[in-house]
């Protein structure tokens, strides 16, 4: 089992539309969690951290985390053109007694105007 | 706040000669930066952790001796691809720790001929 999993997609929405992208992990002590933004070509921005249980909202953004399921998404409301990008998840994760910072193979979102 | 940045942004060089790129953390100090390479339309591979004032951690399979890096201050590491080869083209990211966040540099495009 990966360490950090997503699905590739591409996940397709209309313009306007929720999208929303998950995360699983398979470390149940991992305490930190991100969503990173890849436009092609260009390196992660980094857009959402959340480290407790629940919902984390900043502006169109909402991060989602559960720590007893292991998941983490994204939703990303009035989704736009400009949101056309790669979603990379990330999770610290303890990897022989050390916190690791791991990555997942993205899922590449298109929004369709 | 928490700005990287990444020099050069391109470089084509000959088959046989050694690159130089330069990442800084501009408004922080970063005792722990990563560098990663990428290829098209793939996912992120974390090449080693650089840590200020001692030897930079290499992920499996990555060679040191070809891949040397020195992290010899709070906001500058620096990575050199030695007696680089065409298969050595990529996008090669650094990004610098500030808390458990990671924020990414621009990025830098090695093509070698």
């Amino acid at each position: 089992q990966k360490e950090v999993e997503q699905n590739s997609g591409p996940l397709s929405v209309p313009e306007g539309a929720i999208a929303s992208l998950n995360c699983t992990y398979s470390d149940r002590v991992s305490q930190s969690f991100f969503w990173y933004r890849q436009y092609s070509g260009k390196s992660p921005e980094l857009i959402m951290s959340i480290y407790s249980n629940g919902d984390k909202e900043d502006g169109r953004f909402t991060a989602q985390l559960n720590k007893a399921s292991q998941y983490v998404s994204l939703l990303i409301r009035d989704s736009q053109p400009s949101d056309s990008a790669t979603y990379l998840c990330a999770v610290n994760i303890r990897i022989s007694g050390t916190y690791k910072y791991i990555f997942g193979t993205g899922t590449r979102l298109k929004v369709l105007a | 706040g928490a700005v990287v940045s990444q020099h050069p942004s391109r470089v084509i060089c000959k088959s046989g000669t050694s690159v130089k790129i330069e990442c800084r953390s501009l408004d922080f100090q970063a005792t722990t930066m990563f560098w990663y390479r990428q290829f098209p339309k793939k996912s992120l591979m974390l090449m080693a952790t650089s840590n200020e004032g001692s030897k930079a951690t290499y992920e499996q399979g990555v060679e040191k001796d070809k891949f040397l890096i020195n992290h010899a201050s709070l906001t500058l590491s620096t990575l050199t691809v030695t007696s680089a080869h065409p298969e050595d083209s990529s996008f090669y990211i650094c990004s610098a720790r500030l808390g458990v966040e990671q924020f990414f540099g621009p990025g830098t495009r090695l093509t070698v001929l």
